[in-house]
Parts: C-alpha cells; structure tokens; sequence
C-alpha cells in the first residue's frame, strides 16, 4: 500500500532562513509526484510538478527534487518570508492494479515564518 | 480569468437529506477530480472523471455519487448513505490524468 510520509508536521523558522521540506513514499513506482501550498481554510495552490523522469523543478525562490530510487522529495524554499507561512502538502500518483489511478497525499508540513 | 469554482462555499445539511455540490471549470481541461480532506489526515479521492461521460470511482466513494455531462461541470453529490459527511470537499482539474492538478477554493459541509 502506497503511503506518504511528510515529516516534520510543524516547522517555524525566522525570516529569511533557507528550509527544507520533506516527502517520502514507500512505492518507487509513480508517474509524478505535485508540491502544494494550503492557506487555512483555502483550497490547494499548485507549487511544482515533477514527473518520475525528472530530478528537480525550479520556480522561482522554490526548488523540487525527486529520488524515486530512495523514496523521496524535497522541497527548498530560498530566503523564506512571513507569506511563506501555509500548510505544504506532496501527493504521488501512481496506476492501481485494477487499472485506475491512484492519488496519494501526505498529511502536510505546517511552516511559519516569523518576522 | 480562466479557474475553478465551487459553491456553495458553506453548506449545511440535516440527517437522511442529499445534497449536491457544484464544481465548474473554465481551464479546457479534460479530467476532474474530487477529495475530502479532514482533519489531521491528508486528502483522499472520492471520484474522478477523465473525459465527458465517464468517471471512476476513488478510495472512499461510498456514499457519494457524480455525473460529468459537461465537460466544464463535475458535480458531486453527498447522500444520505454516507456515513460521516461532514469535511470539506474540494474539487480538482487537469488537461489529463497525469497532468498538473489545479484546485477549487472548497466546500465546507456541515451535517447539523
């Protein structure tokens, strides 16, 4: 069963401070693997997609890598700020074995930025 | 401005009673998509629709029944078979399956 992992749940940071976000998967076999952000009580913003032939995605102050082999992503977020502050959400899609598609999401890292 | 819309944005609902959200799209996109996202655990997909008159059921469509006779409109409708409706719903799109999702701003449904 495929699960992902995204750990820690919380983070704060200063502003400005460089960080790290973390998404791992147990099943290497996905087509892709998608960085959202989430304002409380908003729906999902689209950050980065990475397909699974990919190693990283760029946009702007945000990088996504992707090691398929280890089972895992990662998302750097350059000079962090206050705006920065949201829930940070990965899903993986993959092909069930009935022939469908499987969207899995991780429960999310919640970062503040303090100024 | 091309996007998703959702209404309504709260809902209330009684026991025993269906009701049925709305989900538009003016992006072109071929492929729709429901969650439900509750507290504490990550989004889960009820229903998804690839092209017009077609979908296919997700991990926890139980309870829940769509239609997709347009490609612009996914509604989504709660019934009363469905144990613990209350969450919020959000609705998704994306030119294709493996493509880059784009979400709705949400429903937030309340069984009172």
């Amino acid at each position: 069963k495929q699960e992902v992992t995204q750990i820690p749940a919380a983070l704060s940071v200063p502003e400005g401070e460089n960080l790290v976000l973390n998404c791992s998967f147990t099943d290497s076999a996905i087509y892709n693997l998608q960085w959202f952000r989430q304002d409380p009580g908003k729906g999902l913003t689209s950050l980065l997609l990475i397909q699974s032939s990919q190693r990283e995605q760029t946009s702007g102050r945000l990088n996504a890598s992707l090691d398929k082999s280890s089972g895992r992503s990662t998302l750097y977020i350059a000079a962090s700020q206050p705006g920065d502050s949201a829930t940070y959400l990965c899903a993986v899609r993959r092909r069930a074995t009935s022939g469908t598609y499987k969207y899995i999401f991780g429960t999310g890292t919640r970062l503040k930025v303090l100024a | 401005d091309g996007g998703i819309t959702q209404s309504p944005k709260y809902l209330f609902r009684k026991e025993g009673q269906n009701v049925t959200l709305s989900c538009e799209q003016n992006l072109n996109h071929d492929a729709m998509y429901w969650y439900r996202q509750d507290p504490g655990q990550g989004l889960r997909l009820i229903y998804y629709s690839q092209i017009v008159n077609d979908f296919q059921k997700g991990d926890i469509a139980e309870g829940y029944s769509v239609s997709r006779e347009k490609k612009e409109s996914f509604p989504l409708t709660v019934t009363s078979a469905q144990k613990n409706p209350t969450a919020f719903y959000l609705c998704a799109s994306s030119i294709g399956t493996l493509d880059e999702q784009f979400f709705g701003p949400g429903t937030r449904l309340t069984v009172l």
